[in-house]
């Protein structure tokens, strides 16, 4: 039981240049969810999906798109990167009943 | 205790003695709250949760108390440990019932 795994650990993008953070849950949780961590700061939610097929919008969701594939995988693309978004990007999920989120280790992007 | 804005407040307490992290939140409608911590380098873990129908809430060495008048949370760890260094968040719902805010988190530094 992996929990909340995340792909890949660390990324050093280029401005301008896309890619895809990649997270997996074997627990069977209906909601996910991608935040990012800025230094110093607390999280701040990107993009949640209640379910498979289902997806909305968080507090900071500019610059980003989501997948949810299937239940288990939710992916989060950057298209153009920029240098703001330059942080620690956290997936959790959580299921309805209880809501607490269990939380993956983090991928740490660097935008230059 | 938490407060939004760049800088992370801090507390330092030494080993042994009882630590009290504060937290206020923002809407009086909110109905369950979380405290997760966070080590470095790591996702954030749950550590206690606590419905608006309670005051106070214990579990192994912490416990929550909720005053709804205020609208203030604290989280009061006993007997801090070096492995209590960590900072703690806490978090609250938005109006949609699964997704949370998170504060901006208290670092706690236990000094030997």
């Amino acid at each position: 039981n992996a929990g909340v795994t995340q792909t890949p650990k660390f990324q050093v993008l280029k401005t301008g240049q896309s890619m895809t953070l990649q997270c997996a849950q074997d627990m069977n949780h209906n909601s996910m969810y991608w935040y990012r961590q800025d230094p110093g700061m607390g999280l701040r939610l990107i993009y949640y999906s209640a379910s498979e097929g289902t997806t909305d919008k968080g507090e900071v969701p500019n610059g980003y798109n989501v997948s949810r594939l299937n239940k288990r995988e939710f992916s989060l693309r950057l298209e153009s990167a920029a240098p703001s978004q330059t942080s620690v990007y956290f997936c959790a999920s959580s299921n309805t009943i209880r809501r607490e989120q269990f939380f993956g280790p983090g991928t740490r992007l660097t935008v230059l | 205790g938490e407060s939004v804005g760049l800088h992370l407040p801090t507390l330092s307490v030494q080993e042994g003695d009882n630590s009290i992290i504060n937290c206020a939140y923002s809407n009086s409608a909110s109905d369950y709250f979380i405290w997760y911590k966070q080590e470095s380098g790591k996702g954030p873990q749950f550590i206690i949760d606590i419905r608006s129908n309670m005051d106070k809430r214990q579990g192994q060495r912490v416990t929550v108390l909720l005053n709804k008048t205020v609208k203030h949370l604290s989280l009061q760890i006993a007997a801090t440990q070096p492995g209590d260094s960590a900072v703690y968040f806490c978090a609250e719902p938005y109006t949609n019932f699964n997704k949370f805010y998170f504060g901006s988190g208290t670092k706690l530094n236990v000094k030997p």
